[in-house]
């Protein structure tokens, strides 16, 4: 079983549409994340939420709309994309105060915009 | 805020060459965790190690080898008779301890061409 699980794994769309990346957890955590990994690799946390609940709101832009139906949920909408947008977005969990025993990554999205 | 420095962004060596890989953090914590993570190229984030910030031993794991120094912030990374599928994006990354506000930061990366 797949720990944390993200669809789709490729996403090609023009600009202007909206698309919704979705992620899953089975490991009993209680927090997720949305990173983003842009064409140079580097890696910057989007989102975070802790039981349903907004943590984390790195200054992304509100086009970009975490939702967390539950704790082992949590899906990014994007509206209106934009070029810059193309990259690969991550989502990761991991179980609070207890840092220790790490985060758990899913495979990644890899989003590109025409 | 912290912060993860990785000067070298991209290393080739030889195979079989031993080679390390700098890392440098920042926090006002005194409580924090730093990690490891490989992404080769078919993208996914590879877990290697974490350390918590009490404990300064170094690790070994087969080739692999980590070497933390809280006194220079530093947590370097050695990889010994290199191997061509080694070859991979290495990141450095940091955690505070900050309840319910976790996230980890990361450093830049850098990109280990290992050539047969």
């Amino acid at each position: 079983d797949t720990a944390v699980s993200q669809t789709p794994k490729y996403l090609v769309t023009q600009m202007g549409n909206d698309k919704s990346i979705k992620c899953e957890q089975n490991l009993g955590h209680d927090t997720m994340y949305w990173y983003k990994q842009d064409s140079k690799k580097f890696l910057k946390i989007m989102f975070s939420y802790n039981n349903k609940e907004l943590i984390i709101n790195e200054t992304v832009p509100n086009r970009f709309s975490p939702k967390s139906p539950d704790k082992a949920h949590l899906n990014l909408h994007i509206n209106s994309l934009e070029l810059g947008d193309s990259a690969v977005y991550f989502c990761a969990s991991s179980q609070v105060g207890q840092s220790y025993y790490g985060y758990t990554f899913g495979s990644g999205t890899r989003l590109t915009v025409v | 805020a912290q912060k993860v420095t990785q000067a070298q962004t991209e290393i080739s060596v030889v195979e079989k060459e031993d080679v390390t890989l700098d890392c440098v953090y920042e926090t006002r914590d005194t409580t924090y965790y730093l990690f490891w993570y490989k992404q080769p190229p078919s993208g996914e984030l590879v877990f290697l190690i974490r350390r918590n910030s009490f404990d300064e031993q170094n690790e070994i794991s087969g080739r692999y080898s980590w070497n933390f120094q809280k006194s220079t912030s530093s947590f370097n990374f050695t990889i010994t008779a290199s191997q061509v599928v080694d070859s991979a994006v290495y990141f450095c990354a940091l955690s505070e301890r900050s309840f319910g506000n976790e996230k980890l930061t990361f450093g830049t990366g850098t990109r280990l061409t290992i050539i047969p």
